[in-house]
């Protein structure tokens, strides 16, 4: 059974960071390109980036409200991919999700985990 | 990139069928063939319910159906059902800047 667990969401300062992991298991972690998304309380998706596997040398991609700010990883030995968050704004504040990538679709996401950026 | 324009809102009574459209430009639905439509309900994370324009995961019923036409790509519903009342989102491979673009959602509502 395929499963997706996100941690590491809570509450951080405007301009603080935070680092987020999603533990995957039950498929071929090492194989698949994996994708965050986010969504603020009430609002819609809004997808944050994607890393892609080794064999396409862990190309990352990010939307533009995120891009240099955030920084997407994996580690195939542990089956975790991550999500580093810095220079965090309080438009950040939301439920982030990681998902399975099949061909720029998500077949599979996790339950989310909270991240609440305010002071 | 902009978000892909979806109504905010579409409904039917249980039996009906029910369309609901997703529009891009050139750039990103008319342009690549990875349009997806997921289905979200209060509380849980999203679903796939259709990707590559067509294409149905194992386990989606077959009253769920997708199609593209030029910049719009549509998600039909068939022979309504109450457990179908969710929002739908649709996304698509936006190639020029290798971003993936959501629309806004479309909350369906069975009447």
């Amino acid at each position: 059974e395929v499963q997706l667990v996100e941690s590491g969401g809570g509450l951080v300062q405007p301009g603080g960071s935070l680092k987020l992991s999603c533990a995957a298991s039950g498929f071929t972690f090492s194989a698949s390109s994996m994708h965050w998304v986010r969504q603020a309380s009430g609002k819609g998706l809004e997808w944050v980036g994607r890393i892609r596997n080794r064999a396409n040398s862990y190309a990352t991609s990010y939307a533009a409200s995120v891009r240099g700010r955030f920084t997407i990883s994996r580690d195939d030995s542990d089956n975790t991919a991550y999500l580093q968050m810095n220079r965090l704004k309080t438009e950040d504040t939301a439920v982030y999700y990681c998902a399975r990538s099949t061909n720029w679709g998500c077949d599979y996401w996790g339950q989310g985990t909270l991240v609440t950026v305010s002071s | 990139q902009s978000a892909l324009t979806q109504p905010p809102s579409a409904s039917g009574s249980p039996g009906q069928s029910v369309t609901m459209s997703c529009t891009g430009t050139s750039s990103d639905v008319g342009g690549y063939n990875y349009v997806s439509w997921y289905q979200q309900t209060p509380g849980k994370a999203p679903k796939l319910m259709i990707y590559e324009v067509t294409k149905r995961p194992s386990g989606v019923p077959d009253r769920f159906s997708g199609s593209k036409s030029g910049n719009t790509a549509s998600l039909t519903v068939s022979g309504l059902q109450a457990e179908d009342e969710a929002d739908y989102y649709c996304t698509s491979y936006a190639g020029g800047s290798n971003t993936l673009i959501f629309g806004g959602g479309t909350k369906l509502t069975v009447l």
